[in-house]
């Protein structure tokens, strides 16, 4: 999983409570990347960062939010506002934005 | 629309055997495209990846060929064995706005 860390691995909660999945990095990366997999589906852009303080929103951010307050530290927070949080996520970073993307072994959040 | 269309969505062969992963794209123009491996609850693994001007990769028992006119791209791969049961992945860069587009995978399954 090339130096990226993502915990917990499972994640259970329940309807309506926030929950923050962690993703770590000793790449010295500069972007990171936030996904969402469903079955039969590809992979959907949450958020990005291209460096330090600094993210933009993807192609499904409604009901999440991301901070990146350390270059080797991107947090995804669901929401309860995310209507239909179950899913696989996938963390990934990059040494820029135009560079392959390593990813992370991925956190599975069911919410009950 | 961008899109990147795989087929076939899933594929079973006996091990040993050999086969290919088709990878149709419209996003134009582009600057790269890549295949990764995605074992069962794990983050995708980049096997290849090619620019406009590269008509063939490999990568062990796995080989790209890319033909930029007609926008396809195959993956080969030669003598299976049971670890290459995954999900393969096509994921195209455009150049323009440099956004990445993943497909929807295949399903690969090798038999004993």
């Amino acid at each position: 999983d090339g130096g990226i860390t993502q915990s917990p691995k499972y994640l259970f909660r329940k309807e309506g409570q926030n929950v923050t999945l962690s993703c770590e990095q000793n790449l010295n990366h500069d972007a990171m990347y936030w996904y969402r997999q469903d079955p039969g589906q590809g992979l959907r852009l949450i958020y990005y960062s291209q460096i330090v303080n600094d993210f933009q929103k993807g192609d499904i951010a409604e009901g999440y939010s991301v901070s990146r307050e350390k270059k080797e530290s991107f947090p995804l927070t669901v929401t309860s506002a995310q209507k239909n949080p179950t899913a696989f996520y996938l963390c990934a970073s990059s040494i820029t934005g135009d560079h392959e993307q390593f990813f992370g072994p991925g956190t599975r959040l069911t919410v009950l | 629309k961008n899109q990147v269309e795989q087929s076939p969505q899933s594929l079973i062969i006996l091990e040993g055997k050999n086969c290919t992963l088709q990878c149709n794209y419209t996003v134009s123009p582009f600057s790269n495209l890549r295949w990764y491996k995605q074992d069962t609850g794990r983050g995708p693994v980049s096997l290849t990846i090619m620019t406009f001007s590269e008509n063939t990769k490999s990568n062990g028992r796995y080989t790209a060929t890319l033909d930029a006119d007609t926008k396809q791209s195959s993956l080969h791969i030669t003598a299976s064995q049971l670890s290459d049961s995954a999900s393969y992945i096509c994921v195209v860069r455009g150049e323009r706005d440099d956004k990445i587009i993943f497909g929807k995978g295949t399903r690969l399954h090798i038999l004993p």
